[in-house]
């Protein structure tokens, strides 16, 4: 069964602080893997994408690794600020060229950055 | 350049009422989705339209009905609400149907049903 897990369910830390969230997902085949964030009250937004190839993809203080041999993704946020607070949402296409019904949602992490 | 917008943000409905979710873009788009998001679970598909003229079923397609008016709008209707309805409800749209095309998304619709 296509699925995305990530880990953890929510997670609170100060500001300044740095943290990672975890992906696992068991789709096959595999395309590409988007993180979003998505605010509280606003839609997703697409934070990175990585590709087979990709190992690592950095966007200002996120950055993305990807193990495709393991089928693993992380986001690590450097020194985290408020506006970091939001949910962050892992999403696996598994298709070839198609259309979104190949795209797999993870749950999300919520993150709270707190002073 | 508004990107996606959806109207209204807030509806309460009774079960057994109809409705219809508005959604719009204006970055020349040619696919469209419909999502929902309940606590708990990944957003799903409900119904998208690869081009004008097109839709399709995603993966909870039951209870509902879509229109694409245009390029531009791309429409959800409820038409006979019951309280499993219940959720928030996200349009997106991207350029095309490439894996590589980011989809964006609308603010939502947060649907009560009562």
């Amino acid at each position: 069964k296509n699925q995305v897990e990530q880990s953890p369910q929510s997670l609170i830390i100060l500001e300044g602080k740095n943290c990672t969230l975890q992906c696992n997902y068991t789709v096959s085949p595999f395309s590409n893997l988007r993180w979003y964030k998505q605010d509280t009250g606003r839609g997703p937004v697409s934070l990175t994408i990585m590709t087979f190839s990709e190992n690592t993809k950095s966007n200002r203080r996120y950055t993305a690794t990807l193990d495709a041999d393991t089928k693993q993704s992380s986001l690590h946020i450097t020194a985290s600020q408020l506006s970091d607070s939001a949910s962050y949402i892992c999403v696996v296409n598994r298709g070839d060229t198609g259309t979104a019904s190949k795209l797999t949602f993870g749950t999300g992490t919520r993150l709270q950055v707190t002073l | 350049n508004a990107g996606v917008t959806q109207t209204p943000k807030f509806q309460v409905l009774k079960t057994g009422q109809s409705m219809t979710l508005q959604c719009a873009q204006d970055m020349n788009h040619n696919s469209m989705y419909w999502y929902r998001q309940d606590p708990g679970m990944g957003l799903r598909l409900i119904y998208y339209s690869a081009s004008e003229g097109t839709t399709d079923k995603g993966e909870v397609p039951n209870g509902y009905n879509v229109s694409r008016l245009n390029k531009r709008e791309f429409s959800l209707r409820l038409e006979s609400a019951a309280p499993s309805q219940t959720s928030v409800y996200f349009c997106a749209s991207r350029s095309g149907n490439s894996p590589d095309y980011e989809q964006f998304f609308g603010p939502g619709t947060r649907l009560t049903v009562l």
